[in-house]
């Protein structure tokens, strides 16, 4: 099993543009959530998800759109970059909310 | 706003030493996870233990659970150079997991 993988591993986008943060797993989970880490201010929550068809909003979802058209995939789109939103992004799986969440290995998107 | 905190925000100890860390949090919970992040990596769950247990072991680790206090300790015995990381507490609020901002731990030679 390959867990959960997140592309690009790097990233540097101009203020304004658009991209999309990619995100998978191969453990058959309901659950997946999108986290970005800043230093000094832990991981917070942007959005998740509990089940293909279902994403909610977590703390920070603002600049951030989620879908969830398979269980498998979970991509975080940023519609226009912000200096704001440089930061380590990471995506995470679990087979419910309250169990083990398996993180992949992040992205680090640099917005200038 | 955080559910869980970390304290304290960093520790150095020598290696064979015992490092303890805590986490506090607000509201009630189903339980409580503790997490490790190496350096550039993504995090590594090591312990989950739930809100009617006490205490639990897993390895060189003891997490210990006071509800009434809302607070919850992790215990790495015995420390090795391989401990040196990041450890988050996680707890759980309506559908969402919470992550505090972590303690940096490191160990000496």
């Amino acid at each position: 099993n390959a867990g959960v993988t997140q592309t690009p591993k790097f990233q540097v986008l101009k203020t304004g543009q658009s991209m999309t943060l990619q995100c998978a797993q191969d453990m058959n989970h309901e659950y997946m959530s999108w986290y970005r880490q800043d230093p000094g201010m832990g991981l917070r929550l942007i959005h998740y998800s509990v089940g293909a068809g279902i994403t909610d909003q977590g703390e920070v979802p603002n600049g951030y759109n989620v879908s969830r058209s398979t269980t498998e995939d979970f991509p975080l789109r940023l519609l226009s970059a912000a200096p704001s939103q440089t930061s380590v992004y990471f995506c995470a799986s679990s087979s419910h909310q309250l169990y083990e969440q398996y993180f992949g290995p992040g992205t680090r998107l640099t917005v200038t | 706003s955080q559910q869980g905190e970390e304290d304290p925000q960093a520790l150095s100890i020598q290696e064979g030493e015992n490092a303890t860390m805590n986490c506090g949090y607000k509201t009630s919970i189903n339980n409580l996870q503790w997490y490790r992040q190496n350096s550039g990596r993504g995090l590594v769950h090591l312990i989950l233990i739930r809100s009617n247990e006490r205490e639990k072991h897993s390895g060189r680790l003891r997490v210990t659970l006071d509800t009434s206090k809302k607070s919850s300790s992790l215990l790495i015995t015995a420390s090795r150079a391989a401990d040196t990381a990041s450890y988050f507490c996680a707890t759980d609020r309506d559908d969402k997991i919470i992550f505090g901002k972590g303690t940096r731990l490191h160990i000496l030679p």
